[in-house]
């Protein structure tokens, strides 16, 4: 079975802090087809990143990603309010297409 | 602009069924694979389903898989999943997704969701 495990499970941080977000793959991601999501209650899920490290359209440069292979970052830069939310990285290259299990980044 | 709004969630009994749909705009319906996520209540995100633009390709998670059908109707600009046999753990928000132009996988847009509850 195809694992993306998500760490921490919960961050706490003030605004302005840097946030540092990973994800680790049980195999390989081919062609780091890894995808990073903002969840907020309410609203719909947002893509962030795609190809582990191309913001998406209208995506702030202060979120921006890293890593291939099995382990992938996802950095924000200095926490803006409406950053407080959950974040889900997940793999698009084999079906199916695994979520991790979400880290949530909290106001401290 | 993109949108994607989803209906038909609700209350159902173990068993039962229910059929979601999800209206689309803002975009060429036809060019777009499309895709079922859903999460449970306190769990995260879960995929679902997956169908290609041209309705050739259909694929499903194994704790769905002969019970969950997708299906699409390009001429309503409409995506849809019948539910049979729903049990406890099938209550979620359910997520319709649509796939990126250039590579189908990757999701690009969600709709906000629509609660499904399986409770006697």
């Amino acid at each position: 079975e195809v694992v993306l495990t998500q760490s921490p499970g919960t961050l706490s941080l003030s605004p302005g802090e840097r946030a540092t977000l990973s994800c680790r793959a049980s195999g390989t991601v081919y062609s780091n087809h890894l995808a990073w999501y903002q969840l907020k209650p309410g609203q719909a899920p947002r893509l962030l990143i795609s190809g582990a490290s191309w913001r998406a359209t209208g995506i702030p440069d202060r979120f921006s990603g890293s890593g291939s292979g099995t382990d992938f970052t996802l950095t924000i830069r200095r926490l803006e309010p409406e950053d407080f939310a959950v974040y889900y990285c997940q793999r698009y290259d084999i079906s199916p297409r695994t979520f991790g299990q979400g880290t949530k980044v909290e106001v401290k | 602009e993109v949108q994607l709004v989803e209906s038909g969630g609700g209350l159902v009994q173990p068993g039962g069924s229910l059929r979601l749909s999800c209206a689309a705009s803002g975009f060429t319906f036809s060019s777009h694979s499309m895709n079922w996520v859903r999460q449970a209540p306190g769990k995260g995100l879960e995929w679902v389903s997956y169908i290609s633009g041209d309705t050739t390709t259909m694929n499903y998670a194994d704790s769905v898989k002969g019970r969950f059908t997708i299906s699409r109707d390009s001429a309503r600009n409409s995506l849809y999943l019948q539910m049979n046999s729903l049990r406890d753990e099938d209550t979620a928000v359910y997520y319709c997704a649509r796939g990126e132009a250039t590579n189908g996988w990757l999701i690009d847009y969600w709709g906000q969701g629509t609660l499904v509850t399986v409770s006697p």
